[in-house]
């Protein structure tokens, strides 16, 4: 079974720049798995980031930005603001129309 | 602008079923796969099911056999029938757009419906 780790939590300075990974329990992350990334805040639907690995969505300030990293994929936060403080999904495309969704990282500013 | 209203949530006993509904509007409804997702209380994101445009239809392995996928173009709505229902199937249930061909990702969502699967 294929599993998506992501960091459970992280926290970063207001302004400073912070990056979460998405990696595999088995194997690397490539583009090929085309990964997205979703911000949600408690009680709200989730919003759409990043796809296929480092396109910003329609009105998404460019201080988020993705990439891969070494064999994970990576989402970075340049310049942090308060309300940045969500949790962080990424998202693996498994192929056969299927995906399978990293555990989320809680994102605190302070 | 694209807007995804889901409907159809309640409270069900283990066994019962229930069929969510999304009424999609903003966007050409036809052209594009949709897709479920849900998030139990207090934990992350589990994609459940895709229809594509062309109606093929996928499922998560934990709801094969038991949940069905459906849309009706002439109403811009897609459906999740869900039967023989668990306690674990206890989530918020997401509709969300699929991107255009070839990106494969989660374009809009919803607000969202809550399922309580409880005796």
């Amino acid at each position: 079974q294929t599993v998506v780790t992501q960091e459970p939590s992280f926290s970063v300075s207001p302004g400073g720049t912070v990056t979460l990974t998405c990696g595999l329990s088995s194997g690397s992350v490539s583009t090929t798995y085309y990964p997205s990334w979703y911000q949600q805040t408690p009680g709200q639907a989730p919003r759409t980031l990043i796809y296929s690995t480092n396109t910003r969505s329609s009105g998404v300030p460019d201080r988020f930005s993705g990439s891969i990293l070494g064999n994970k994929a990576a989402l970075t936060i340049t310049g942090a603001q308060a309300d940045d403080e969500s949790d962080y999904y990424c998202v693996l495309y498994m192929g056969s129309a299927s995906w399978v969704f990293g555990g989320g990282t809680k994102l605190t500013v302070l | 602008e694209v807007q995804l209203l889901e409907s159809g949530g309640g409270f069900v006993q283990p066994g019962g079923s229930l069929r969510l509904s999304c009424a999609a509007s903003g966007f050409t409804f036809t052209n594009y796969a949709m897709r479920w997702v849900r998030q139990a209380p207090g934990k992350g994101l589990e994609w459940v099911s895709t229809i594509g445009s062309g109606a093929t239809t996928y499922y998560a392995d934990s709801v094969k056999g038991r949940f069905s996928i459906s849309r009706d173009n002439a109403k811009d709505t897609v459906y999740l029938q869900m039967n023989s229902l668990r306690a674990e199937d206890t989530a918020v249930y997401y509709c969300a757009k699929g991107s255009s061909p070839g990106l494969y990702y989660f374009d809009y969502w919803g607000q969202g419906t809550l399922v309580t699967v409880s005796s």
